[in-house]
């Protein structure tokens, strides 16, 4: 069985900070997929990253895939409190045809 | 837009009672998901279907069936409801194959049993 491992769990900020969430698995997967969950909605896709070493900017956030594709992070510039919320990692098997997703990490951005 | 639609957003159940979620999506996506999700294990697949009266079980498909008569229409039933499935359920439909098309997810139910 294929596991995401994210962490931290919970990060709670300033306005203005920076942090970093990672996604670690022992696992290889052909993509990796980030969502943002905010309460009283469904996961929203953020990004999709597909390439060993791939760097993808979404204007403050960016996210990374490692080289050996079996581990991410989503790092976050200067937070706003619209930053809130579950974002989860999900991971897409080489051979199988859904995705294994992490727990979450649940950020709060104070203002 | 795609919009994804749960039938209800909350619902309260008895043990032993049979229930009914149910998803429908307006983009003509193939593939249609079920989830759960509790706090501290993420999302757990449930079942998931790739065409009308397709169905491959997830990872924790015990205590579960699902139905897909139409392509719009995904719907999860608990056969028996039990206390150690109150969770939130959500339904999510892609149109790419595989795990690497974008899921849109609906808003979920939050279903709890007594």
């Amino acid at each position: 069985t294929q596991l995401l491992e994210q962490s931290p769990q919970f990060l709670s900020i300033q306005e203005g900070e920076n942090l970093t969430v990672y996604c670690n698995s022992s696992s290889v997967f052909s993509s990796l997929q980030w969502y943002r969950q905010e309460p009283g909605e469904g996961p929203v896709l953020l990004v999709t990253v597909v390439t060993g070493g791939e760097v993808k900017k979404l204007k403050r956030l960016t996210f990374q895939f490692g080289d050996a594709r079996k581990d991410s992070s989503l790092h976050i510039t200067a937070a706003q409190p619209g930053d809130t919320g579950l974002y989860l990692c999900a991971g897409a098997s080489e051979y199988g045809n859904k995705l294994v997703f992490g727990a979450g990490t649940i950020l709060r951005v104070k203002s | 837009d795609v919009k994804v639609t749960q039938s209800s957003r909350y619902l309260v159940k008895r043990t032993g009672e049979k229930v009914f979620l149910e998803c429908v999506q307006d983009m003509d996506h193939e593939n249609m998901f079920w989830y759960r999700q509790d706090p501290g294990l993420g999302l757990r697949l449930i079942y998931f279907s790739y065409d009308v009266k397709m169905k491959e079980k997830g990872d924790i498909p015990e205590g579960y069936s699902v139905s897909r008569e139409k392509k719009e229409r995904f719907s999860l039933i608990l056969e028996s409801a039990s206390t150690n499935q109150t969770s939130m359920y959500l339904c999510a439909s892609s149109f790419l194959g595989g795990a690497t098309g974008t899921q849109y997810f609906g808003p979920g139910t939050r279903l709890l049993v007594l």
